[in-house]
């Protein structure tokens, strides 16, 4: 079975541009979440998506947005693009069926984004 | 405080050797409890859950929780130069499954021949 998918692998933007992220959940899982992971610290949560609706937000400001689609997949939606903003985003999704499990969470191999 | 805290590293280990990673929570109604492999340049890889007081053992690895202290911990033993990589320990925020899991900082461990 195939994993999380991310598209694009790298990307390069400038200040002020606009960039769009792509993820595929694991087949079978409903829920999606977004993270933003800079050198040398743990990934920071951005969003939760769980049958299209956003379940959970992170302390991102609003120039980050994300949707879901009737598919499970997503996207994530950067706007006036900072330096700052320079990171790997990782997608993961999880099975939300069980209690016991629902919290596993499955990572996609990121999107690594530069700004100039 | 830090929600998630790891042990400070890089921590480095001779092959062979047994690896101690440890991590502190501050929510006390968390449930689930997370370890993630992450090699240079790639996506967080999870290696171990545990969700109940003592033990679990994977292989080489051994994952101990006690909920009491809220410290969570793994051990890899046999350390190989594979096992080289940051270590994240990840725990879900306020105890629900609403997908948002906190990390640590990670502990970067490296295994010498």
């Amino acid at each position: 079975d195939a994993g999380v998918t991310q598209s694009p692998t790298h990307l390069i933007k400038t200040r002020g541009q606009q960039v769009t992220l792509r993820c595929s959940p694991i087949s079978g899982h409903k829920s999606v979440s977004w993270y933003q992971q800079v050198l040398g610290q743990g990934p920071q949560f951005i969003f939760q998506y769980y049958e299209k609706e956003e379940r959970g937000r992170g302390n991102f400001p609003d120039r980050f947005s994300a949707r879901q689609f009737p598919n499970y997949s997503s996207e994530l939606n950067v706007n006036a693009l900072l330096l700052g903003d320079s990171a790997l985003y990782l997608c993961a999704s999880s099975d939300l069926k069980t209690s016991r499990t629902a919290d596993t969470q499955y990572f996609g191999p990121g999107t690594r984004l530069t700004v100039l | 405080q830090k929600e998630v805290e790891q042990n400070s590293g890089p921590l480095s280990v001779p092959e062979g050797a047994i690896a101690s990673l440890n991590c502190t929570y501050s929510d006390r109604v968390s449930q689930s409890f997370f370890w993630y492999r992450q090699y240079s340049g790639k996506s967080p890889e999870l290696i171990m859950s545990i969700y109940s007081n003592g033990d679990k053992e994977d292989g080489r690895f051994t994952a101990q929780l006690n909920k009491a202290s809220q410290y969570v911990s793994l051990l890899i033993r046999d350390s190989q130069p594979s096992d080289s990589a940051t270590y994240l320990c990840a725990v879900p925020s306020g105890g629900t499954s609403y997908g948002k899991l906190t990390f640590g900082q990670g502990t970067i461990l490296t295994v010498h021949p």
